[in-house]
């Protein structure tokens, strides 16, 4: 069983719908990150989180650290969403990643 | 200062080769990072390095593999005598501290045939 485990692994949504992607982990953490990888390979860091909740824009990260586990959502989606959004979560100085979720939004 | 910079951004390669990959960290990162991401799967950790020490290193970076971070600046990654299982995307990361965001470079897609 891996240490990061997100769901959905695919995801396909139409234009303006809410989405939801979870991640759900086993080790201890100090931090868990919210990434997003587009084709070609660019990670580019969304959240860095250790308690509760972030707002950036259209994208809300939640944690629950009692639970071991974090939900990052997408409100109105819009095909410029559509990459690999990856759960890392920092265990013993160093990120430890889930295999990521493929989001594909449509017009 | 413009990000986290990795140089080749593609590598072909034939098997038994070795290849060299660098690292350029934003210039006040102290740590650096090292990660391999095969298709399909998301980044395993390979090395860290805190300044120019190597603090940790995987089990999956076998006596092929050497880092370096020589002044605590850039750092390389070196594989030795390239096999077709090497074949991924080797990213690169720098941090002020482990508490700190991570900033990731585009990473080096290698190829061995």
């Amino acid at each position: 069983k891996n240490e990061v485990e997100q769901s959905p692994q695919n995801l396909t949504a139409q234009e303006g719908e809410f989405i939801t992607i979870n991640c759900s982990y086993s080790v201890g953490i100090s931090a868990l990150h919210w990434l997003q990888q587009h084709p070609g390979g660019g990670i580019v860091s969304l959240f860095m989180l250790s308690s509760g909740k972030k707002k950036h824009g259209r994208l809300i990260a939640t944690i629950n650290i009692q639970e071991k586990h974090s939900s990052l959502h997408i409100t109105a989606s819009h095909p410029r969403d559509s990459a690999v959004y990856i759960c890392a979560v920092l265990n013993t100085d160093k990120l430890i990643f889930g295999t990521g979720t493929r989001l594909q939004v449509f017009p | 200062d413009t990000g986290v910079s990795q140089d080749p951004r593609h590598k072909i390669t034939k098997r038994g080769q070795n290849v060299t990959f660098r690292c350029d960290p934003i210039s006040e990162h102290n740590r650096l990072y090292w990660y391999r991401q095969t298709l399909g799967q998301g980044p395993e950790f390979l090395t860290y390095f805190q300044n120019e020490a190597q603090l940790e290193k995987s089990r999956l970076l076998s006596d092929r593999f050497s880092a370096e971070r020589p002044k605590g600046s850039f750092s390389t990654l070196e594989i030795q005598r390239t096999e077709q299982g090497d074949s991924a995307m080797y990213l690169c990361a720098s941090s002020l501290s482990a508490n700190y965001g991570y900033t990731f470079g585009s990473g080096t897609r290698l190829t061995v045939v």
